[in-house]
């Protein structure tokens, strides 16, 4: 039973391309994550979101990042333009519909590097 | 609204002797509370979870933390650290309300020394 799958590990930009990290949720959970990890600052969260819905996106900059859990596919967390200040790891997590004491089940992350 | 906060942002102990990792809640509702380990450029792993039950919970790996509703705390502990041991911690809370995602504190990093 795979986990939840998140690709790719590593993902090096230039200034100005956009990053597309996808994120895959363990069999059976319908609701992701979105998580940026920063040293010494801890997880922030991004957005939080259904098939096909956003329910809080209150964690996403306004500009340039935007998300979406299509009814087939993946997770996409898209960054447009991307800058020095977008370095950061990023993590996906799933959990099972409307359970909200379960915890979440984490990626192993997609470690983005701005040059 | 709900927030964690971590005192200390290290911990350093010696092999054998006792962790404790502090984590203070605040929570509008009665809360959800995690405590989840992360090892060198890995994902997130949960330890334990505290939902309501029993106010003592017992997680993975020897690891123990205790809800205290009085001192809005819910610290981790373990009775006799391991090399193994040696990883960031964190502590999160979610609401009991539907459409809430959890949120983490910023981490402690435990050191352990032999």
């Amino acid at each position: 039973n795979a986990g939840v799958m998140q690709n790719p590990r590593h993902l090096v930009r230039r200034r100005g391309q956009e990053a597309r990290l996808r994120c895959s949720p363990m069999k059976g959970h319908s609701h992701v994550y979105w998580y940026r990890q920063l040293p010494e600052e801890g997880l922030k969260f991004m957005v939080y979101l259904q098939k096909e819905n956003i329910i809080d996106e209150s964690g996403m900059p306004k500009e340039r990042f935007s998300a979406e859990f299509p009814k087939e596919g993946p997770s996409i967390l898209r960054i447009q333009q991307v800058v020095r200040g977008d370095s950061a790891a990023y993590f996906c997590a799933s959990s099972p519909a409307e359970v909200e004491g379960y915890g979440y089940t984490f990626g192993s992350g997609t470690r983005l590097t701005v040059v | 609204a709900q927030s964690v906060t971590q005192l200390g942002s290290h911990v350093s102990v010696s092999e054998g002797a006792l962790v404790l990792l502090r984590c203070n809640y605040s929570s509008s509702v009665p809360p959800y509370l995690f405590w989840y380990v992360q090892y060198p450029n890995q994902g997130l792993q949960l330890l334990l979870k505290y939902t309501s039950a029993a106010t003592l919970v017992k997680g993975i790996n020897g690891f123990e933390a205790e809800f205290k509703k009085s001192e809005t705390s819910f610290h981790l502990t373990k009775p006799s650290a391991h090399m193994s041991d040696a990883a960031e911690y964190f502590c999160a809370v979610i609401g009991n309300q539907a459409g809430t995602a959890l949120i983490f504190g910023k981490g402690t990093t435990l050191s352990v020394s032999s």
